[in-house]
């Protein structure tokens, strides 16, 4: 069965220095997601891609952090510079065209800033 | 923000007993999901019920939907260790593209 593939899985960094995440969807799938989630609460939208195209980032630090979709498969999600408040999941959905309804997620991301 | 808060934030059970969770959101909404967690990993998808829709099954998930109360619970029955997760509610808020909103979360511990 098809996957979405996050990684690295544990990334541990220091505040101030910049940290990259990668996600794979479900092949076929036009909607992206990335989700940032503190401990103990639920997923909380930081961007989506339609295609290559960003949909929603109203969520997003744009000071500090950048989303891209280049090709429109694959997406990377960067931080820069890291801070200690950005300790958290970073979770990666995607939904097959015409069916946004149901999100298909990832394993995540955990990092951690020191 | 998030929408919704669920009730209650833990719950912990003997295996075989029923398990029943709440959530209650405040926007109008096109539909309600339910999605299951396990420690550290990601979200699977259990449930969608449509506004127009007051209960739906699936295996031994039940979800009812109250849209007049703006609330919804999701009755796990004959609970199995293996249910050991945290579940999470989430409304699409009346948008149409995708974005969901997720409620705070209940963690369920079944003890064998």
């Amino acid at each position: 069965e098809a996957e979405v593939a996050q990684s690295p899985r544990y990334k541990i960094t220091e505040k101030s220095q910049a940290v990259a995440f990668w996600c794979d969807p479900i092949s076929g799938h036009a909607t992206l997601y990335w989700y940032r989630q503190i401990l103990g609460q639920g997923p909380e939208l930081l961007v989506q891609f339609q295609d290559e195209s960003v949909v929603d980032d109203s969520q997003l630090p744009k000071d500090r952090f950048s989303a891209e979709r280049l090709k429109g498969v694959d997406s990377t999600l960067k931080i820069q510079p890291a801070e200690l408040g950005d300790s958290a999941m970073y979770l990666c959905a995607s939904s097959p065209p015409g069916l946004v309804d149901t999100q298909y997620f990832g394993p995540g991301t955990r990092l951690t800033v020191l | 923000s998030q929408q919704g808060e669920e009730d209650p934030q833990a719950l912990s059970i003997q295996e075989g007993e029923n398990a029943t969770m709440n959530c209650s959101y405040k926007t109008s909404i096109n539909n309600l999901q339910w999605y299951r967690q396990n420690s550290g990993r990601g979200l699977v998808h259990l449930i969608l019920i449509r506004s127009n829709e007051r209960e739906k099954h699936s295996g031994r998930l039940r979800v009812t939907l109250d849209t007049s109360k703006k609330s919804s619970s999701l009755l796990i029955t004959a609970s199995r260790a293996a249910d050991t997760a945290s579940y999470f509610c989430a409304t699409d808020a009346g948008n149409q593209g995708g974005k969901l909103i997720f409620g705070q979360g209940t963690e369920l511990s079944v003890k064998p």
